[in-house]
């Protein structure tokens, strides 16, 4: 079946502008994540929806950083006002919840100029 | 806090030989605990898992993982490398606990190389 996936597979941007990522999880799947993977750096937590719960939102860096998921499946990040540290792999996973594995998506390699 | 080490920054292993990859971690209850693996340019697979029961646990493409709870780790391991197990490998903890946070903490990784 479909895994994850994500858009776009690459983002170039310019510094100060607005830029979203979309993630389609799993069909069924209802824990969608959202990790940053960066140069050095190793993989960090973002931000966690299960369900109908209110999102665990403990690992954005700053407020220039939201996510939101739509009708519990599509998912968008949503960086504003991008800065050049913002440069990273952006990846998406998801779960059937508890101790399932994670399903990951290709990424989004986000590029700010 | 959850958190998880991955001493070594890469492995250097000849085809044939068995491999380990380490991984130590540390969580406040029982943990849940992951191997995945990352091909260059793609994302990350999923490759075994410990959540109870048996300490050694099997996975993909012939891995093979074993829970030591009094030494808090999870030590990849597999008897006979292949020059295409060359990647990055990721520990990674998730604490189960009703407190815990429920995404994964991931190492830092580590870097696998089969010389042939």
């Amino acid at each position: 079946g479909a895994g994850v996936s994500q858009s776009p597979s690459n983002k170039v941007t310019e510094k100060g502008k607005d830029v979203e990522l979309r993630c389609d999880p799993i069909s069924g799947h209802t824990a969608l994540y959202w990790y940053r993977q960066s140069l050095g750096q190793g993989l960090e937590f973002l931000i966690y929806f299960q369900g109908n719960s209110a999102p665990d939102k403990s690992g954005l860096p700053s407020d220039r950083f939201s996510a939101e998921r739509t009708g519990g499946s599509v998912s968008t990040l949503t960086i504003q006002r991008t800065q050049q540290e913002d440069s990273a792999v952006y990846l998406c996973a998801s779960s059937l919840g508890g101790p399932h594995e994670q399903f990951f998506g290709p990424g989004t390699r986000l590029t700010v100029l | 806090a959850q958190s998880v080490a991955q001493p070594e920054d890469q492995v250097n292993v000849a085809e044939g030989n068995p491999l380990t990859v380490k991984c130590t971690y540390s969580v406040s209850g029982n943990p849940y605990l992951f191997w995945y693996v990352q091909y260059p340019n793609r994302g990350l697979q999923f490759l075994l898992k410990y959540i109870t029961g048996d300490n050694l646990v099997k996975g993909s493409y012939g891995f093979e993982a074993e829970f030591n709870k009094s030494q808090t780790s999870f030590h990849l391991k597999k008897p006979s490398a292949l020059v295409s197990d060359s990647a990055l490998y990721f520990c990674a903890v998730r604490d189960p606990g009703g407190t815990g946070r429920r995404a994964l903490t991931f190492g830092s990784g580590t870097r696998l190389q089969v010389q042939p």
